[in-house]
């Protein structure tokens, strides 16, 4: 059966600080992995990652995949408390319907 | 700019009552989805379509049903709410291909008393 499984669930650091979340896969057919933030409202897509070892760059966000390990981590350097949200990694589904496999999700809160 | 919207925010339905949620987006996608958020649990799909009067199940359709009339409607049906389905329902499209990300509506919070 394919998953995604996010680590750590929750995170509480203070602003300024770098953080990572972990993504890892077991999914048949792999051919990309994305990530979204999502406060109280719509995810909004971060990234995509579909080669390993090039890493995805937005400002203080990056992120970078492993295929031969079958994770990406997230980093979110700097951080700000308007980073705080609930981060999801996501994985393709089976077939090519464009159906995505979702983890459970990185709550990060970030204190003044 | 792209836009996915969902008939309502927030959503206070009866035991037994059939509800419906929609979703319409305006970017005539192929794709649409409908998933449940659950705290710990992420999101789970529901349904999802591929085309307009087709769908396929995701893995938790026990208690919904879909329709998808037209191509940038996708409506979700519980023929009879029951408690264990409060919860946010998310809607997303996509165009057709693997390589593609999701774009989402902003969630209906649905609470069933």
């Amino acid at each position: 059966e394919d998953k995604v499984v996010q680590s750590p669930l929750s995170l509480v650091v203070h602003e300024g600080d770098t953080v990572t979340l972990n993504c890892s896969y077991e999914v048949t057919n792999f051919r990309s992995l994305l990530w979204y933030k999502q406060e109280k409202k719509a995810p909004t897509f971060l990234f995509m990652l579909t080669s390993s070892g090039i890493e995805k760059k937005s400002g203080r966000l990056s992120s970078i995949l492993d295929k031969k390990e079958l994770f990406s981590i997230l980093n979110i350097t700097a951080t700000q408390t308007g980073d705080s949200a609930v981060y999801l990694c996501a994985s393709n589904g089976s077939g090519n319907t464009g159906k995505l496999i979702f983890g459970q999700g990185t709550t990060l809160q970030v204190k003044p | 700019d792209v836009k996915v919207t969902q008939s309502s925010r927030y959503l206070v339905k009866r035991t037994g009552e059939k509800v419906f949620l929609e979703c319409v987006q305006d970017m005539d996608h192929e794709n649409m989805f409908w998933y449940r958020q659950d705290p710990g649990l992420g999101l789970r799909l529901i349904y999802f379509s591929y085309d307009v009067k087709m769908k396929e199940k995701g893995d938790i359709p026990e208690g919904y049903s879909v329709s998808r009339e037209k191509k940038e409607r996708f409506s979700l049906i519980l023929e009879s709410a029951s408690t264990n389905q409060t919860s946010m329902y998310l809607c997303a499209s996509s165009s057709s291909g693997s390589l593609r990300q999701q774009y989402f509506g902003p969630g209906t919070r649905l609470t069933v008393t």
